[in-house]
């Protein structure tokens, strides 16, 4: 089955440093996600991407925070200058072309550590 | 702004038993879903429902939609060990957007 590929699966950074986190969504995919989950808590929407644009953004999703597609096959979370509370795993999602009756697809995450 | 609460938050259980976990939803949503997720683990898609009245069956869990009442339920049927794990309901924001809301989450611990 075609599966979200999330790299890398850890990330310890500095705090004020910045930090990528890639995707490679399911290849036939057009709407594309971030998430995140603090420790011990729900899962968090932070950013919608579909025509190369976002399309929706949450409040945590402030000026530190950028996504881009930046050839066919990635999806990329930037996070320019890392705060402590940053700390969190990281799941990027991709839904196919009728994303209003499609399942999100997760991939296994990437664990950020903000020292 | 859309509002997700899921309860019990925790639910521990012997194997064999029934129990039912329930997601409430604050606004007009036709779609919800359940996710599973294991420690440490991304999330699996259990459940898409789409409409009110929906019922969908996978093994020992039941999911139905109720869109006038504004709720989900997820049943499970005498319980074993494997369905320990956190489940998550999530609802898209009103139709048009791209914006799932996922519930608080419940995290079930079945006991042998």
């Amino acid at each position: 089955e075609p599966e979200v590929t999330q790299t890398p699966s850890h990330q310890v950074t500095q705090m004020g440093q910045e930090v990528i986190l890639r995707c490679v969504p399911i290849s036939n995919h057009l709407y594309f996600y971030w998430y995140r989950q603090i420790l011990g808590q729900k899962v968090e929407f932070l950013v919608s991407f579909y025509n190369n644009e976002i399309s929706e953004k949450s409040e945590i999703f402030d000026d530190q925070f950028s996504v881009e597609r930046p050839d066919g096959s990635n999806f990329t979370l930037k996070i320019r200058s890392t705060k402590l509370e940053d700390s969190a795993m990281y799941f990027c999602a991709s839904s196919a072309v009728e994303a209003t009756n499609e399942k999100l697809f997760f991939g296994s995450g990437t664990q950020l550590s903000v020292l | 702004e859309l509002k997700v609460e899921q309860n019990p938050l925790f639910l521990s259980m012997q194997e064999g038993k029934n129990y039912t976990i329930y997601c409430n939803y604050s606004t007009t949503s036709d779609r919800l879903y359940w996710y599973r997720q294991d420690p440490g683990k991304s999330l699996e898609s259990l459940f898409v429902l789409l409409s009110n009245g929906a019922v969908k069956q996978e093994g020992r869990l039941m999911a139905s939609l109720d869109t006038k009442a504004r709720l989900s339920t997820l049943h499970i049927t005498a319980a074993v060990h494997d369905l320990s794990a956190t489940y998550f309901c999530a609802v898209q924001k009103p139709a048009g957007t791209y914006k799932y809301i996922f519930g608080t989450g419940t995290r079930l611990k079945v006991l042998a």
